[in-house]
């Protein structure tokens, strides 16, 4: 079964620094990676996908993040932080047979002004 | 419209009533998805719906959970005899087609249930 770990319930960084948030995966195939943020009582939003191709996926709201497959791991990342990034990040895989998501835990971040 | 639009938004229902939270995806999209957020369960997928079949709805807790899609576009998800553990976050979203065509998945703002 597809599966990806969020090895991180927080993280906290000052703004203005740069951010990483951590997701490893565990797939059979190639996989499809997604990150989705969700703001306080609101829905999930879409971030950026990894399908194939460039190893560096850019995003919304200027993250991206870098696929690396010797180390199953796509982490989010951002050059410089902003207050306004808090909330909760997912990282999900397209589960193989189906179009349905199979999500981590997901990671608080929190931004310092 | 411009997004996945869910109602309610907000529901409170007594135990053992029934509910039904409807979902209209965005214009054109195919694929359609139930998820249920709770706190110690995080994000659980329940249905996936292609038009209005339902190849994949492994994912719904007991015969108490059912959800249908009609005209290939609005769908609701109906809870029989609501129970306590239902209170969670119901999240639908969509897509134009199969994800694994490089279609992006798109949620909607939840509808928050809550069972007392």
């Amino acid at each position: 079964a597809q599966s990806v770990a969020q090895p991180e319930d927080q993280v906290n960084v000052a703004e203005g620094n740069p951010l990483t948030v951590k997701c490893t995966y565990s797939v059979s195939g190639n996989p499809y990676l997604f990150w989705y943020v969700q703001y306080p009582n609101r829905g999930l939003q879409f971030l950026l996908k990894y399908i194939t191709g460039d190893n560096l996926v850019k995003g919304s709201y200027g993250f991206e993040a870098e696929f690396n497959k010797s180390q199953t791991s796509f982490h989010l990342k951002k050059p410089s932080a902003l207050v306004s990034d808090s909330a909760l990040y997912f990282c999900a895989v397209l589960n193989s047979g189906y179009s349905t998501l199979t999500f981590g835990k997901g990671t608080m971040l929190l931004v310092s002004p | 419209g411009a997004g996945v639009s869910q109602s309610p938004s907000n529901k409170v229902t007594e135990k053992g009533k029934d509910v039904e939270l409807r979902c209209d995806p965005i214009s054109g999209h195919t694929a359609l998805y139930w998820y249920r957020q709770s706190l110690g369960q995080g994000l659980e997928f329940l249905i996936y719906f292609q038009g209005n079949s339902a190849p994949d709805k492994s994912g719904l807790p007991s015969d108490r959970f059912s959800a249908e899609r009609t005209g290939g576009s609005v769908s609701t998800l109906t809870i029989q005899r609501t129970q306590q553990e239902d209170s969670a976050v119901y999240l639908c979203a969509s897509s134009l087609g199969s994800a694994f065509s490089g279609n992006t998945i798109y949620f909607g703002e939840g509808s928050w249930l809550t069972v007392v």
